[in-house]
């Protein structure tokens, strides 16, 4: 079974400094995809990032970067540069690679963006 | 952008009220799933569907029902809603062998 563990239920960050949020991930599978997503107050899943287990480099997308340490099981969310409207709730995921293809998610992060 | 769609938005209702909740994608993805989540809390698959006439139950057990007549629409179901329902359910879909799911806006729900 697959178990994503986000230790952290909430953090403040200061505007325009860096925050990692934590997430780490237990599976049997040697084939895995993960995900963070961003739910703001409004309810959607936004995709922010993916990475592969056997992506040789971190993912990076604009802001956001990936800190995977497989050997470690963590897949920590970086966010450069913070902006106000990043408050939001974060979440870790992993996808099953084989039949559903279905994500199980952490428990959360909820990220405030202070000015 | 994702083209995957949900409504009503939000419902309020009453006990023991029939409700169907609506989801359709026009990216003519095969798999479909719902997730439950309860406010601040993680999501939970309860449904999902390989392709048409294909529907399976998830790791959370839910009362409601869903059904998978055309690929582009995954409707879910509650025959007679109670308070204990009351939460958000997400709509989500893939290509087969896709890297992404896509979600809906979500329907929040409240049994009164």
């Amino acid at each position: 079974a697959q178990k994503i563990t986000q230790t952290q239920p909430g953090m403040f960050v200061q505007e325009k400094e860096a925050v990692t949020l934590d997430c780490t991930y237990d599976t049997s599978d040697p084939s895995y995809g993960l995900f963070w997503y961003k739910q703001p107050s409004s309810g959607e899943m936004i995709f922010l990032i993916y990475q592969g287990s056997y992506d040789q480099q971190n993912a990076t997308e604009g802001r956001y970067s990936l800190n995977f340490q497989k050997a470690r099981k963590s897949a920590n969310l970086v966010i450069s540069a913070s902006q106000l409207g990043d408050s939001a709730m974060y979440f870790c995921a992993m996808r099953e690679l084989g039949g559903r293809r279905a994500l199980t998610f952490g428990s959360g992060t909820r990220l405030q963006v202070q000015p | 952008e994702a083209d995957i769609y949900q409504t009503p938005r939000y419902l309020v209702i009453g006990t023991g009220k029939k409700i169907t909740l609506e989801c359709s994608q026009t990216m003519g993805h095969d798999k479909m799933y719902w997730y439950q989540q309860d406010p601040g809390m993680e999501l939970h698959l309860i449904h999902y569907s390989y392709g048409v006439n294909s529907t399976e139950k998830g790791d959370l057990s839910s009362e409601s029902t869903v059904s998978r007549i055309r690929t582009e629409h995954f409707p879910l179901t509650l025959e007679s809603a109670r308070p204990s329902h009351t939460s958000q359910y997400l709509c989500a879909s893939s290509e087969a062998q896709g890297k992404e799911q896509f979600f809906g806006p979500g329907t929040r729900l409240t049994v009164l």
